[in-house]
């Protein structure tokens, strides 16, 4: 079964332009996660589509949003684009099959590697 | 509300000594608990997970953890250290809504 798979891999943007990542779970998953790493804010949640509807959401400004198609793709979106923006962008997608969405695992993909100039 | 914090920033073990990587969770209430490792430029692979059956989790590469509800703690653990662990290693908290909050991360260096 293939993993999580992320595109593109690396980003080079410029202050001021607007980006979007995608991500494609494993199939099957209907849940798809979006988080934020960097070495000084660490691990940061963004936000959670689970069938198509956003189900939760991080901290981050209204510049960050996301969706999900009906096949469980996702993407998201950073508008505006700042340098604190360059980070590392992490999918995780879960088969959220149980009535207690807290045992299900979460798998990553590798990340976008997004750097704004 | 949830948190995680993870002890220790930074284990530092020889080759073929134990591993303990510790981690406090903090939640309202039964969490399931997870540890992942990650490997530089590489993306989270989990290593072990608990859902409130057996406190005792076995994950791969020999490691495990044990929950222990009394002192809120999941300390991840291995008998003998091997140079392919040397990584950061994350204790992740999952609420009933599925919200995951980490933890800041441990990076364990293992010497030869």
């Amino acid at each position: 079964k293939a993993g999580v798979t992320q595109t593109p891999r690396y980003l080079i943007k410029t202050r001021g332009q607007q980006v979007t990542l995608s991500c494609s779970p494993i199939s099957g998953h209907r849940s798809v996660s979006w988080y934020q790493q960097t070495p000084g804010q660490g691990l940061q949640f963004l936000f959670e589509y689970f069938s198509e509807t956003q189900r939760n959401k991080g901290n981050f400004p209204g510049r960050f949003s996301g969706r999900q198609f009906s096949n469980s793709r996702s993407e998201m979106n950073v508008s505006t684009l700042e340098l604190g923006d360059s980070a590392l962008y992490l999918c995780a997608s879960s088969l959220d099959v149980t009535s207690v969405s807290s045992y299900n695992e979460q798998f990553f993909g590798p990340g976008t590697r997004l750097t704004v100039l | 509300a949830q948190s995680v914090t993870q002890l220790d920033s930074h284990v530092s073990v020889s080759e073929g000594t134990p591993v303990l990587l510790r981690c406090n969770y903090s939640s309202s209430y039964s969490p399931s608990l997870f540890w992942y490792v990650q490997h530089p430029n590489k993306g989270l692979q989990l290593l072990l997970k608990y859902t409130s059956a057996a406190t005792l989790v076995k994950g791969i590469n020999g490691f495990e953890a044990e929950f222990k509800k009394s002192e809120t703690s999941f300390h991840l653990t291995k008998p003998s250290a091997h140079m392919s662990d040397a990584a950061e290693y994350f204790c992740v908290v999952r609420g009933n809504a599925g919200k995951s909050t980490f933890g800041d991360g441990t990076t364990l260096t293992v010497k030869p």
